[in-house]
């Protein structure tokens, strides 16, 4: 069926990297996607990789993705307080549906 | 402001009542996705319209329904509430056909709905 697994809390310390890691279904997806949900907020669109891919880097954030296996992690580098948040791991799937995983919230230990 | 337009952000009612939540997806967005975020079940899609037609159904219950508008807003109405209900219902948009594939979806900031 279509699921999209990842762990439901990470507690990392400020300065650290964090990895977040997700499993996903359907190896057509073409797309991967993390979003961000900061309390009290929507979901906003963190950044994407494009299946063909193996790394996506933007700034901070450092995506890898390995087709075998099914997996998707996203790295912060340096994480800050303003990193906590809930980070959701989707796919798109061959009707344009995206899944969502359930979220791993993000927490910034001082 | 991301662009799509959630009202109203909070409500409260009372078991068995109805109620009707807004979305005014982003300018240019054909397609609205509902979406039902709970602290256990984590985000659920309920039903997506594209320019006014339904277009894919998840885990929507009976006492729940949809439906898309000639200006492309979308009503989400949830009847015979119960406690259960309780949670934020989200909203997102998206330009429809291949266009998500790139930018994503864009989300509302969420209708947070308590049932008493």
């Amino acid at each position: 069926g279509e699921d999209v697994e990842q762990s439901l809390f990470l507690s990392v310390r400020e300065g650290d990297s964090s990895v977040i890691n997700c499993t996903y279904t359907d190896s057509s997806s073409t797309y991967l996607y993390w979003y961000k949900q900061e309390p009290g907020a929507g979901l906003q669109l963190l950044t994407y990789i494009f299946s063909n891919m193996d790394m996506k880097q933007d700034q901070r954030l450092t995506v890898l993705l390995n087709k075998k296996d099914k997996h998707l992690s996203l790295r912060i580098a340096d994480t800050q307080t303003g990193d906590s948040a809930i980070y959701f791991c989707a796919e798109i799937l061959r009707d344009d549906k995206i899944i969502f995983g359930k979220g791993t919230r993000l927490h910034i230990l001082p | 402001d991301s662009g799509v337009t959630q009202t109203p952000k909070h409500l409260i009612t009372a078991t068995g009542q109805r109620v009707t939540l807004r979305c005014s997806p982003r300018s240019g967005d054909l397609s609205v996705y509902w979406y039902q975020q709970s602290l256990d079940q984590g985000l659920q899609f309920l039903i997506q319209y594209y320019n006014g037609e339904e277009r894919a159904k998840g885990n929507i219950l009976e006492r729940f329904s949809a439906q898309q508008f000639p200006d492309l807003h979308s009503e989400l109405n949830l009847s015979s509430l119960e406690l259960g209900d309780s949670a934020l219902y989200f909203c997102a948009s998206s330009v429809g056909g291949t266009g998500e594939r790139t930018y994503g979806y864009t989300f509302g900031s969420g209708t947070r709905l308590t049932v008493v």
